[in-house]
């Protein structure tokens, strides 16, 4: 089965420094989403593409935080500078997108765990 | 404010037992629930849906129960497994063109063997 490939895994970063998550959704899904876990909290959503658009970036912190998905494929997500609460689990899913029916469901990969220190 | 809410953190049960997790929202535009499983340092797996026009779906071992009345839902576990230990999150969707999934805490079941 086709997966959303996330990397690195781990990251541990100094507060202040820039760090940067990278995001390969199953091929073909046009709608991609960067998520933050807390632990002992449910996924939040940050930001969501359709194809290379941002069609949400509300809970986006963007004084610090960025995305892109220039061809509308792969991902980035960058914070800069980190700061010690953005510790968290960063997950990235995909899924087909409307034009393949509204209801169907996020597929995740396995996330980059951040900590700052 | 939490639109989708687990309130029980835990729950623990013998294995072949019957494990009911809860669910509930507050949002009456969400019209598509969803139920995903999370091992420690593994993303969330999707398990099972359930559209509003549905009261219940099954898929093997699993089924869920929507009662829209009440803005409630469960996932219902039968016979429980020690495989089936993890983090489950309730999920809840509207059916508008940009729709996000919206989760609860997530409740951590226990299967004793």
């Amino acid at each position: 089965e086709a997966e959303v490939a996330q990397s690195p895994r781990y990251k541990i970063t100094e507060k202040s420094q820039a760090v940067a998550f990278w995001c390969d959704p199953i091929s073909g899904h046009a709608t991609l989403y960067w998520y933050r876990q807390i632990l002992g909290q449910g996924p939040e959503l940050l930001v969501q593409f359709q194809d290379e658009s941002v069609v949400d970036d509300s809970q986006l912190p963007k004084d610090r935080f960025s995305a892109e998905r220039l061809k509308g494929v792969d991902s980035t997500l960058k914070i800069q500078p980190a700061e010690l609460g953005d510790s968290a689990m960063y997950l990235c899913a995909s899924s087909p997108g409307p034009s393949k029916g509204y209801n169907s469901p996020l597929h995740f990969g396995n996330g980059t765990r951040l900590t700052v220190t | 404010d939490q639109q989708v809410k687990q309130n029980s953190p835990s729950l623990s049960v013998q294995e072949g037992r019957i494990s009911i997790l809860n669910c509930d929202y507050t949002n009456s535009m969400f019209d598509y629930f969803l139920w995903y499983k999370k091992y420690p340092a593994e993303g969330p797996t999707f398990l099972i849906s359930i559209s509003s026009i549905k009261d219940k779906n099954e898929d093997g071992r699993f089924t869920v129960f929507l009662n829209k009345s009440a803005k409630h839902l469960s996932l219902h576990i039968v016979p429980s497994q020690p495989g089936d230990s993890a983090v489950y999150f309730c999920a809840a969707s509207d059916s508008g063109a940009n729709s996000k999934l919206t989760f609860g805490k997530g409740i951590t079941l226990s299967v004793r063997p």
